[in-house]
């Protein structure tokens, strides 16, 4: 069963706009990190932030977490046509280092 | 650095047949871990390492069989293939447990 659940699905927006989406997820968790995946490749990790932090930036990015609520959500600032891809959240619980995947969010950037 | 490879990068096999995926890391990563990415279920943990010369099951095990005889590498074999079994495969390594995973490019298997 998948922890985290990505919403939206999909999602199309024009370059130059943001772009948000959102993770929630059930159980409690050690950190919840990021991915990127461009058609027909590997994921790229982009970010993590653990269970004691609330928000995290790496240059277009922004991540929150709420722990309270189990959701996280991951803002691309100012997108680019290259940010067309599927973002993926994870959780990795407090015992372990399994990560469990959501099913994603596919972006679209219209140039 | 190569990062994180994986050989082949497509196969096709029938019902029956058997074949082993290779994954190889340069990063000296102790943990290493192998999942499958269907249509719109994200990635599942099939099997995963957190050493040389160990080996535990994820959350799909069934149907597969892995090694680490040596640190740099990885190995997932298919003993007997079944058409379930059509998906795309990731590598991944990561330096510490619940850190960051660095993924390979995946492997592309279909079984008719």
């Amino acid at each position: 069963s998948q922890q985290g659940e990505e919403d939206p699905q999909a999602l199309s927006i024009q370059e130059g706009e943001n772009a948000t989406m959102n993770c929630s997820y059930k159980t409690s968790i050690n950190n919840l990190q990021w991915y990127r995946q461009n058609s027909g490749r590997g994921l790229v990790h982009l970010i993590l932030i653990r269970s004691n932090e609330r928000e995290k930036h790496s240059g277009r990015l922004r991540v929150t977490l709420d722990t309270s609520k189990k959701s996280s959500s991951l803002l691309i600032t100012a997108s680019r046509a290259a940010d067309t891809a599927s973002y993926f959240c994870a959780t990795g619980k407090a015992a372990g280092n399994k990560l469990t995947f959501g099913g994603g969010t596919r972006v679209l950037v219209k140039p | 650095n190569a990062g994180v490879t994986q050989t082949p990068k497509f196969r096709v096999l029938k019902t029956g047949q058997s074949m082993t995926l290779l994954c190889a890391q340069d990063m000296n990563h102790e943990y290493m871990y192998w999942y499958r990415q269907d249509p719109g279920m994200g990635l599942r943990l099939i099997h995963y390492s957190v050493g040389e010369g160990t080996t535990a099951k994820g959350e799909v095990p069934d149907g597969y069989n892995v090694s680490r005889l040596k640190k740099q590498n990885f190995l997932l074999g298919l003993e007997s293939a079944a058409p379930s079994q059509t998906s795309v495969y990731f590598c991944a390594s990561s330096r510490e447990t619940g850190g960051p995973k660095f993924f390979g490019p995946g492997t592309r298997l279909t079984v008719l």
